[in-house]
């Protein structure tokens, strides 16, 4: 079964820490993998895209990595701002389908 | 505002009952997708349209579900004979592929989704 898991479920941090968030997939085969960042009562947004050949992508003040052979990625956050406060989602498409495969997500917590 | 719109924001029903769900992509994305997302939980995929092609329905999209997008722009999800079960958020996200049928790495921009509560 194609799955999507991330750790932890739930994360505090104080403001102007870095953070790491982990996600583990087991989806077959793979064509892609995305961070999104949904605030409450929001759509997701798009972070980071990366394909199997890629290893690292960054947007601002986020970093993800993908290690295609162990099927992990994390999303690295630095200087947190209180905005960053949200629901961070690990999302793989499968080849050639175009539908997106979702993780639970992480919720973080950013406080002053 | 040029974004993914839905319509409406909150629905509430009662058991039995049909709605219908509008959302309006990105002018000129070709790709429509429809999602459901539950309290907790990420999306997860029911549909999605290619134009105004419907090329692929999750299991998830039982026969009292419906999606059209009959000109390629706005797309509808109707459904009939509401459960408490289907109390959700429905989400919307267009995306503009260069490649017809390719991998997939087009960027998906959601809508701010309709929250359907059924009673």
């Amino acid at each position: 079964k194609n799955q999507v898991e991330q750790s932890p479920q739930s994360l505090i941090i104080l403001e102007g820490k870095n953070c790491t968030l982990q996600c583990n997939y087991t989806v077959s085969p793979f064509s892609n993998l995305r961070w999104y960042k949904q605030d409450t009562g929001r759509g997701p947004v798009s972070l980071t895209i990366m394909t199997f050949s890629e290893n690292t992508k960054s947007n601002g003040r986020y970093t993800a990595t993908l290690d295609a052979d162990t099927k992990q990625s994390s999303l690295h956050i630095t200087a947190s701002q209180l905005s960053d406060s949200a629901s961070y989602i690990c999302v793989v498409s499968p080849d050639a389908t175009n539908k997106l495969i979702f993780g639970t997500g992480t919720l973080l917590a950013v406080q002053p | 505002d040029t974004g993914v719109s839905q319509d409406p924001r909150h629905k509430i029903t009662k058991r039995g009952q049909n709605v219908t769900f509008r959302c309006d992509p990105i002018s000129e994305h070709n790709r429509l997708y429809w999602y459901r997302q539950t309290l907790g939980q990420g999306p997860e995929f029911l549909t999605y349209f290619q134009n105004e092609a419907q090329l692929e329905k999750s299991r998830l999209l039982s026969d009292r579900f419906s999606a059209e997008r009959p000109k390629g722009s706005f797309s509808t999800l109707e459904i009939q004979r509401t459960e408490q079960g289907d109390s959700a958020m429905y989400l919307c996200a267009s995306s503009l592929a260069l490649i017809a049928g390719g991998p997939g790495t087009d960027t998906q921009y959601f809508g701010p989704g309709t929250r359907l509560t059924v009673l």
